[in-house]
């Protein structure tokens, strides 16, 4: 158990709806990360918060959008989904502002029909 | 473009062998290393990591190798077990300000017994 949760682990939902997935740190972590893993693909980064404030952003799509709200925990919102963003998508945690070792959860797995 | 390459999807090796897993990354300002492992339907697990002033860092059965001129890096691990089967992604960072994973498309290994 990494100490990271994710909710929730499954989430079915139809083309054109908007979805938030929510994220916990770790105790202590100030860095929350986004990832997206679809089929046959590594881990796409999509954005990174710390305590609070957007630092980095990846391959993260205009209708996707994230926050860090005070208490750390964070939320991804996917809007006017597509079949495409079909994927899990992972949020990672980490102590420090720069990559260093990231600590997972589970995986929010999103089905889009 | 792929920054982190692992050109084999999978491995299959026997128990009591050494297992080694290879990564090639093309960004030469890529100064940190990671390898994660990953279960299915779990979130991926730190393993093991190596900054670029040095080229091996060991960790009981798991050695990393770096080659920073040939810009490739190893995983290997000795003696293989059977519940080292998993999926492993290899990573870089860049540690510029606050840097972000770069991760590859992952190496499937399979230990059998």
């Amino acid at each position: 158990d990494s100490g990271v949760t994710q909710t929730p682990k499954h989430l079915i939902t139809a083309t054109g709806q908007r979805v938030t997935l929510r994220c916990s740190p770790r105790s202590g972590d100030l860095s929350v990360y986004w990832y997206q893993q679809s089929l046959d693909q590594g881990l796409q980064f999509l954005i990174q918060y710390y305590n609070g404030e957007e630092r980095a952003k990846g391959n993260i799509l205009e209708r996707f959008s994230a926050q860090q709200f005070p208490d750390l925990h964070s939320e991804l919102n996917l809007s006017s989904l597509e079949l495409g963003d079909s994927a899990l998508y992972f949020c990672a945690s980490s102590p420090l502002t720069s990559g260093y070792e990231q600590y997972f959860g589970p995986g929010t797995r999103l089905t889009v029909t | 473009d792929q920054q982190v390459k692992q050109n084999s999807p999978s491995l299959s090796v026997q128990e009591g062998r050494i297992s080694i897993l290879n990564c090639d990354y093309t960004n030469s300002m890529f100064d940190y290393f990671l390898w994660y492992k990953k279960y299915p339907a779990e979130g991926p697990t730190f393993l093991i990591s190596i900054s670029s002033i040095k080229d091996k860092n060991e960790d009981g059965r798991f050695t990393v190798f770096l080659n920073k001129s040939a810009k490739h890096l190893s995983l290997h691990i000795v003696p293989s077990q059977p519940g080292d089967s998993a999926v492993y992604f290899c990573a870089a960072s860049d540690q510029s300000g606050y840097s972000t994973l770069t991760f590859g498309k992952g190496t499937m290994l399979l230990v059998s017994p």
